[in-house]
């Protein structure tokens, strides 16, 4: 079956500590996005990608980092430097930027 | 950048018809896009227009028009399963980006 996978469901993140959440998509989509979301806040986007090797900065972007290796991943790293990293992650991908975005299950963060 | 309002809550009853309204600004425009949100789950896509008019799916249906800046979703029979944040997406193409940036939701409680 083909579709978008994220992992892991939940996480636990000390003070001062970086974690990284997975992404993985089998869609053969081009383009993949990161959003967080915060209770009563719609999704804000933090990066994405149209296309391997390449990714650009969303609306926040300070505090996390990405990489797109390979077409099927794009693994975001939560850095010490985000301040208030309590939220849901959201990984989504497109066939390319502007078509309609699928989204994965979602990581939820939760700090310690 | 973009302006996105839509009705927090909604309540209506099993079987009903309810209107989710949704206003928007954009510097440029490529279509908008209406996902549903189950509690603690991630969005699945509903609709896309990019034309204005309406586009009916099953017991959904979606309305856009252009010059005024809105949409609607409009679902129909209402079940129980229902229930959930409906959001709206304006996909922005300003800049070349053709960025998805959603509203903050609007909750829907079908009751019975």
């Amino acid at each position: 079956d083909g579709g978008i996978t994220q992992s892991p469901k939940y996480l636990f993140r000390k003070e001062g500590q970086n974690v990284t959440l997975s992404c993985e998509q089998n869609l053969n989509h081009d383009a993949m996005y990161w959003y967080r979301q915060d209770p009563g806040q719609g999704l804000r986007l933090i990066y994405y990608s149209q296309i391997v090797n390449d990714f650009q900065k969303g609306d926040i972007a300070e505090g996390y980092s990405v990489s797109r290796e390979k077409k099927e991943s794009f693994p975001l790293t939560v850095t010490s430097a985000q301040k208030n990293p309590t939220a849901f992650y959201l990984c989504a991908s497109s066939t390319h930027r502007g078509e309609t975005q699928y989204f994965g299950p979602g990581t939820r963060l939760l700090v310690l | 950048g973009q302006n996105i309002d839509q009705p927090t809550e909604m309540t209506a009853t099993e079987g009903a018809i309810v209107q989710i309204n949704c206003t928007y600004q954009t510097s440029g425009f490529n279509g908008l896009f209406w996902y549903q949100q189950h509690a603690g789950e991630a969005p699945t896509f509903l609709s896309y227009n990019v034309l204005d008019g309406l586009e009916e799916k099953g017991r959904f249906s979606s309305f856009l028009s252009r010059s005024k800046g809105y949409s609607y979703l409009l679902l129909k029979e209402l079940q129980m399963k229902d229930s959930a944040s409906y959001l709206c997406a304006p996909a922005d193409s300003g800049a070349g980006s053709y960025q998805l940036t959603f509203g903050k939701g609007t909750k829907l409680s079908v009751i019975p």
